[in-house]
């Protein structure tokens, strides 16, 4: 199973526009790429999900390059309920065993 | 439209107590469910998932265990808590080879 190396945390302020990027240099042809949302004492919110080039939604855009061996979570405008840890994962592409690896994800801090 | 529910909500149960947490999915068939452990500050870890009735796959030795009885129920359990057994757990679903989708969580203390 890939496994995914992101920052462990990043700053911004309200209004910008955020990017978190995922390495996972050992993506399987089949493998799909997730981005979860997690706020304290909450399970994990699915954002967004993409395969190869760009995906777009009402929340987040996904950017994945041709090698598919990175990606970069674009979150437009954040506000402060957007502070959050961010979990970048690799996987479902097996019919039974689509089991996900999450990693310690990356604490996005929203300052006003 | 399919929801996801954890019971209890929160649980504090001394050390060599039993536990069993319930998940219950509405509005899908025959969902993969599984069973995650999130310790503070941590990312969350896989214990168990399922792919039908009856059948369980474990990704980490530990005391506990995890049963499906019915389709859409997933119940993870053990018969003698350990402290290291205290986490926020939680159940999520996904059909095969697609997003899973997670549950509010169980946030279990054990004293």
């Amino acid at each position: 199973l890939a496994k995914t190396t992101q920052p462990i945390s990043m700053d911004s302020y309200e209004g910008q526009e955020v990017n978190i990027t995922c390495s996972h240099n050992n993506i399987a042809t089949n493998d799909y790429i997730t981005w979860y949302q997690q706020f304290p004492s909450q399970g994990p919110r699915f954002i967004i999900q993409g395969y190869k080039t760009k995906v777009t939604n009402e929340v987040a855009s996904l950017f994945i390059p041709a090698d598919r061996k990175s990606s970069t979570l674009s979150l437009p405008r954040v506000s402060l309920s957007d502070t959050a840890v961010y979990y970048c994962l690799v996987g479902g592409s097996s019919y039974n065993t689509d089991k996900l690896i999450f990693g310690t994800g990356t604490r996005l801090q929203v300052f006003p | 439209s399919q929801t996801i529910h954890q019971w209890p909500a929160t649980l504090v149960q001394p050390v060599g107590s039993p536990l069993s947490l319930e998940c219950t999915v509405e509005g899908t068939s025959n969902p993969n469910l599984y069973w995650y452990r999130q310790a503070a500050g941590r990312g969350l870890q896989l214990l168990f998932y399922s792919v039908g009735i009856g059948q369980i796959s474990s990704e980490v030795p530990q005391n506990l265990s995890a049963s499906r009885p019915q389709d859409r129920q997933f119940i993870l359990s053990s018969k003698k808590l350990l402290l290291s057994d205290s986490g926020f757990y939680l159940c999520a679903w996904s059909v095969q080879g697609q997003t899973q989708y997670f549950g509010p969580g169980t946030r279990l203390l054990v004293l």
